[in-house]
């Protein structure tokens, strides 16, 4: 099945600098590629998503990269913000197929 | 819309009872997904409905956890008998294009 790979698993920024979480996938047939964020004690929530027939896509001061080569695909936060502070979680989609394989997380903490 | 709705939010029970959770999913959404997430082993696909017929329940840890959808607007995740490593948070989720969970039930066995 799917494997998908996050890193880092700990992330402490400035307020204001930038924030970058990776991510690899096995399957070569993956297609669809969204970003969580998970708060404490909340739900996973989707922030954005990409699918593999574009390599970039940016929502205010997010943005995520797709290299479908290297089968790796990437989260960009800038100016961060307090509030980015959270679990952010990656996860592909095998092609053709419902099921989301997640990767282990990453915690993000902004620095006041 | 409410969003995927799952109860209970909370439940503490006793090792040995049967646990069930219920989840209606976001109306029209044709897939429905149970995960579970703890600390060690992050978030894990335990089962995936598609227009209520279950397709894949690999992820499904022992033959005491089962679930069911009955219809389109229904789920249930059963877990028995319960033990303290079933401890955990089950999210329910529902897709269309993309997928969204419900607030989660927090499940304490002791």
């Amino acid at each position: 099945g799917e494997n998908v790979e996050q890193h880092p698993s700990t992330l402490s920024v400035q307020e204001g600098d930038s924030a970058v979480i990776k991510c690899t996938y096995s399957d070569s047939a993956s297609n669809y590629f969204p970003w969580y964020k998970q708060e404490l004690g909340k739900r996973p929530q989707l922030i954005i998503d990409i699918r593999s027939n574009v390599g970039e896509k940016k929502d205010q001061r997010i943005a995520v990269t797709l290299n479908k080569t290297a089968k790796h695909f990437s989260l960009h936060i800038t100016e961060t913000q307090p509030e980015d502070s959270a679990v952010y979680f990656c996860a592909a989609s095998m092609g053709g197929d419902y099921k989301l394989s997640f990767g282990a997380g990453t915690t993000v903490t902004v620095r006041a | 819309d409410a969003g995927v709705i799952q109860s209970p939010r909370h439940e503490v029970t006793e090792m040995g009872q049967e646990v069930t959770l219920r989840c209606k999913p976001i109306s029209g959404h044709n897939s429905l997904f149970w995960y579970r997430q703890t600390m060690m082993r992050g978030l894990e696909l335990l089962i995936y409905f598609n227009n209520n017929v279950p397709i894949d329940d690999s992820g499904m840890p022992e033959d005491r956890f089962s679930a069911k959808m009955p219809n389109a607007s229904f789920s249930t995740l059963k877990i028995q008998p319960s033990e303290p490593r079933d401890s955990a948070v089950y999210f329910c989720a529902s897709r269309l294009n993309t997928i969204y969970f419900g607030e989660g039930s927090w499940l304490t066995v002791v």
